[in-house]
């Protein structure tokens, strides 16, 4: 069953602390992505990546940054996390093609509580 | 612009009720993809149906259909007989070949289906 696995359903995290989000895919897939959905605002798209090493900025990047090292793993980091970004985090990812053209793959999401 | 609206935030109906969850659409895109994601409770966004903008067809999927009408730019989705595991929230997405690519999601409608 193909999977995309986030570390931590639940997160409770102090203004401030650097924050690390973590994502993994186990179907090789090429592009990866980090949302974070608010009620009555769906999804908003923080970072993509299309390939190992890379990223791209979505619609609300600001005190976000990502990490791909590997193609599995895409990292979301909150530099110094602050209670706007109180949140649910959810990561996709998508197979080859351009990402726009294919479905997403969705982990259960982490719902963070910055305090 | 590409922007998606679902207009209906929150709908109840009743067991074995048939329900339709407008989405319309807006894009300058002559290409362009329309999807349907289904949020249940756990939390994680399940793919239901991928649409390309040459393809009017109507689809149809066991209890699940989808009418899409360039005409008015919408891709709606009815529910018929629901059931109390459709209750979840679906979301409409929209990408396009010039969206930069990103997947542009409605705030979603949240369904509740009544025993």
């Amino acid at each position: 069953d193909v999977k995309v696995t986030q570390s931590s359903r639940y997160l409770v995290k102090r203004t401030g602390e650097k924050v690390f989000l973590e994502c993994v895919q186990d179907m090789d897939h090429e592009n990866m992505f980090w949302y974070r959905q608010d009620p009555g605002l769906g999804l908003r798209l923080i970072y993509f990546s299309y390939d190992v090493k890379m990223k791209e900025k979505g619609d609300i990047p600001e005190g976000y940054s990502v990490s791909r090292e590997k193609k599995e793993r895409f990292s979301l980091i909150l530099e110094s996390a602050s209670t706007n970004q109180t949140s649910m985090y959810l990561c996709a990812s998508s197979g080859g093609g351009p990402p726009t053209n294919e479905k997403l793959f969705f982990g259960s999401g982490t719902q963070l509580s910055v305090l | 612009a590409q922007k998606v609206t679902q207009a209906q935030t929150e709908i109840s109906v009743v067991e074995k009720e048939d329900v339709t969850l407008d989405c319309v659409y807006e894009t300058r895109d002559t290409t362009y993809y329309l999807f349907w994601y289904k949020q249940p409770p756990s939390g994680e966004l399940v793919f239901l149906i991928r649409r390309n903008s040459f393809d009017e067809q109507n689809e149809i999927s066991g209890r699940y259909s989808w009418n899409f009408q360039k005409s008015t730019s919408s891709f709606n989705f009815t529910i018929t007989a629901s059931q109390v595991v459709d209750s979840a929230v679906y979301f409409c997405a929209l990408s396009g070949t010039n969206t930069g690519n990103q997947f542009y999601f409605g705030t979603g409608t949240s369904l509740t289906v009544i025993p």
